[in-house]
């Protein structure tokens, strides 16, 4: 079964960059797009990165996504941290057969 | 504007059915997937399946297949997500999200919370 790993928490100083990385089990991550959810405590999961590297409208451009085939892995990276940036964050792919595959999520604090 | 507007919060006892709904709005209805997301508490997202209201074509993650029913009326822009006996083990939150490729998610629902107890 395709996986998508996470780290379980993060943490960075406001106006620091940080990133957050998921990696695939198995088969290239590249085949496939990868979309980024960021989720604020109590309330529904928002896109902040969809295919790949994509902003939807209202996603400030401090947020990006990139992927890198030499590590198998994506990454959502925040720059200029703030405070409302505090919230989990899931990486989200699909596998060959095009069912939906959800990272563990990652805690991010802004300290 | 895009909206998804789920029921509001239910609380069952083990054994008995439930049938929660997506109403989509602000956008041709059949024209996009709607997909099903499972939140237990303090836990990370699980996908649990998705249709295309357009010809009701279905599918489902296996850790949810034979578990539940996914369904949708496009007569009146409306998913459903249904269960025949729920379980204690039921218990989360569940949101309904919307995908042009039936892969990638763009606008969400506001969520249902589901509880299931004697």
């Amino acid at each position: 079964n395709f996986m998508l790993t996470q780290p379980h928490s993060v943490s960075e100083s406001p106006g620091k960059t940080v990133t957050i990385s998921c990696t695939g089990s198995s088969g290239s991550i590249a085949s496939n797009y990868v979309q980024w959810y960021q989720q604020r405590p109590g309330s529904a999961p928002t896109t902040v990165i969809y295919e790949d590297n994509q902003r939807p409208s209202g996603v400030p451009d401090r947020f990006s996504g990139s992927i890198d085939s030499s590590s198998n892995s994506a990454s959502l990276t925040i720059s200029g941290l703030k405070t409302e940036d505090e919230a989990d964050y899931y990486c989200q792919s699909y596998d060959s057969s095009n069912l939906v595959v959800f990272g563990g999520g990652t805690k991010l604090t802004v300290l | 504007e895009v909206q998804l507007v789920q029921s509001g919060a239910e609380v069952k006892k083990p054994g008995e059915s439930l049938k929660i709904s997506c109403k989509g709005s602000g956008y041709s209805f059949t024209s996009y997937w709607i997909g099903w997301v499972r939140q237990m508490p303090g836990k990370g997202l699980e996908w649990m399946g998705i249709i295309y209201p357009g010809d009701s074509d279905t599918r489902y993650s296996p850790s949810f297949q034979g578990q539940v029913t996914i369904s949708a009326d496009k007569s009146i822009s409306t998913a459903y997500l249904q269960w025949s006996s729920l379980k204690a083990s039921d218990t989360a939150m569940y949101y309904c999200a919307r995908s042009l490729s039936g892969t990638t998610f763009s606008y969400w629902g506001q969520g249902t919370l589901v509880t299931v107890s004697s």
